[in-house]
């Protein structure tokens, strides 16, 4: 799987959006990006994924670049709960190896109320 | 959230002793995932399961067994553990995505595991 690079931290404001970029300049074109998040003292969940159009869901939205060597993920009013480890992870489904992430060290996100 | 439970949530053993970690799921979910975290590092995989007895090596296998034989309950097992097997444990669960692209993996809470 094409490895990502992300800020190892970014700071935010409540109630204001935040964008976290994901470069993955190697990326295949078969991979999905995937984003998760691991608020502190928890196991990882699910944000959002996406392949080549931008996507939105009741979290986030991610914006895919047109020639997909960078994503963002934009939390669009940052709450105190949003404070956790975001991971961009690249997964290629065709890949083999099932459904295994590989994760990087992410960013730490803090909101600052 | 997915029904993911872990057991025991914490333990703390001594050098050389066996260790097992319990993670059962009521999702019915054939995909299970056993996961360590350590300070500085994202989640290493470990072992993982396609379905019932029919497991696979991850990233950091060594010194690691599974077993799985029920759906729901997926065993890692220390069989020696070490000081470096002292770490955050995590289970997670997936359903094949069936050519529908990619699956989302569903984690527990995680068993926090101290080896002294």
């Amino acid at each position: 799987d094409a490895k990502t690079t992300q800020p190892n931290s970014m700071e935010s404001n409540e109630e204001e959006p935040v964008h976290l970029p994901c470069n993955h300049s190697t990326i295949s074109g078969t991979d999905y990006i995937h984003w998760y998040r691991q608020l502190p003292s928890q196991g990882p969940e699910y944000v959002i994924h996406g392949l080549t159009s931008n996507v939105n869901n009741r979290m986030a939205s991610l914006a895919i670049a047109e020639d997909r060597k960078s994503s963002t993920l934009i939390l669009h009013r940052a709450t105190l709960r949003d404070a956790a480890v975001y991971y961009c992870i690249l997964r290629d489904p065709y890949g083999g190896s099932q459904g295994n992430l590989i994760f990087g060290k992410g960013t730490k996100l803090s909101v600052k109320p | 959230d997915a029904g993911i439970t872990q057991s025991p949530r914490h333990k703390v053993t001594e050098t050389g002793t066996p260790v097992t970690l319990r993670c059962h799921q009521t999702e019915n979910h054939r995909y299970m995932y056993w996961y360590r975290q350590d300070p500085g590092h994202g989640l290493r995989l470990i072992h993982y399961s396609y379905g019932v007895k029919d497991t696979d090596k991850g990233e950091v296998s060594d010194g690691y067994s599974v077993s799985r034989s029920k759906t729901e309950d997926f065993l890692l097992t220390l069989e020696s553990a070490t000081s470096s097997q002292t770490s955050v444990y995590f289970c997670a669960i997936s359903e094949p995505a069936g050519g529908m692209g990619v699956e989302t993996q569903y984690f527990g809470p995680g068993t926090r595991l101290l080896v002294l």
